[in-house]
């Protein structure tokens, strides 16, 4: 079976500007958390989807948002951003939210210059 | 604060020594959810193990174990005979509540096993 798919793999964007990230759970998986991961440090968590409705978020601004899909495909967006906002964006998907094991992507490599 | 502490930043052993890896958490729900990760140099992480509040027994799973101390709020990760394959970033994490919809993790210990 697939395991949790993101794309794309690297992203470069300048400051100000918008992006939106894409994640794939594991088949049968109805829940996707996302995560922002700074070099040397632990997954920051950002938000978690349930069945398409928002179960969680992180403390972070309003310039990030996410959405979940009835595929329960997910996009993390975020607005303005900053050079701070450079990182690498992970994705988990799990059965069925945050007290089950989560299984991790690759993660999308994004940095703003 | 730091929900979940992971004080030790490196660690470095030789093959075949056993190592153990500190995690200590805080929280104040009575139902939460610990979990191990491992972050190989690859950079996906891979779950390890889940365990919940209400389960104190210690697990094992091959060359691995795990003590779970609600007394300290300690869950803490041993090695045995440690291999260079083990060579990782390990991190602890903390599922709060009922419904799990805040996670937290450490800070991550670096572990290198030296050959």
């Amino acid at each position: 079976d697939a395991g949790v798919t993101q794309s794309p793999t690297h992203l470069i964007k300048t400051r100000g500007q918008q992006v939106t990230l894409r994640c794939s759970p594991i088949s049968g998986h109805k829940s996707v958390s996302w995560y922002q991961q700074v070099l040397g440090q632990g997954p920051q968590f950002i938000f978690q989807y349930y069945e398409k409705e928002e179960r969680g978020r992180g403390n972070f601004p309003d310039r990030f948002s996410a959405r979940q899909f009835p595929n329960y495909s997910s996009e993390l967006n975020v607005n303005a951003l900053l050079l701070g906002d450079s990182a690498l964006y992970l994705c988990a998907s799990s059965w069925a939210g945050g007290t089950y094991e989560q299984y991790f992507g690759p993660g999308t490599r994004l940095t703003v210059t | 604060a730091q929900k979940v502490t992971q004080a030790q930043t490196e660690i470095s052993v030789v093959e075949k020594e056993d190592v153990t890896l500190d995690c200590v958490y805080e929280t104040r729900d009575t139902t939460y959810y610990l979990f191990w990760y491992k972050q190989p140099p690859s950079g996906e992480l891979v779950f390890l193990i889940r365990r919940n509040s209400f389960d104190e027994q210690n697990e094992i799973s091959g060359r691995y174990s795990w003590n779970f101390q609600k007394s300290t709020s300690s869950f803490n990760f041993t090695i045995t005979a440690s291999q260079v394959v083990d060579s990782a970033v390990y991190f602890c994490a903390l599922s709060e509540g009922f419904t799990g919809n805040q996670f937290y993790f450490g800070t991550g210990t670096s572990l290198t096993v030296i050959p």
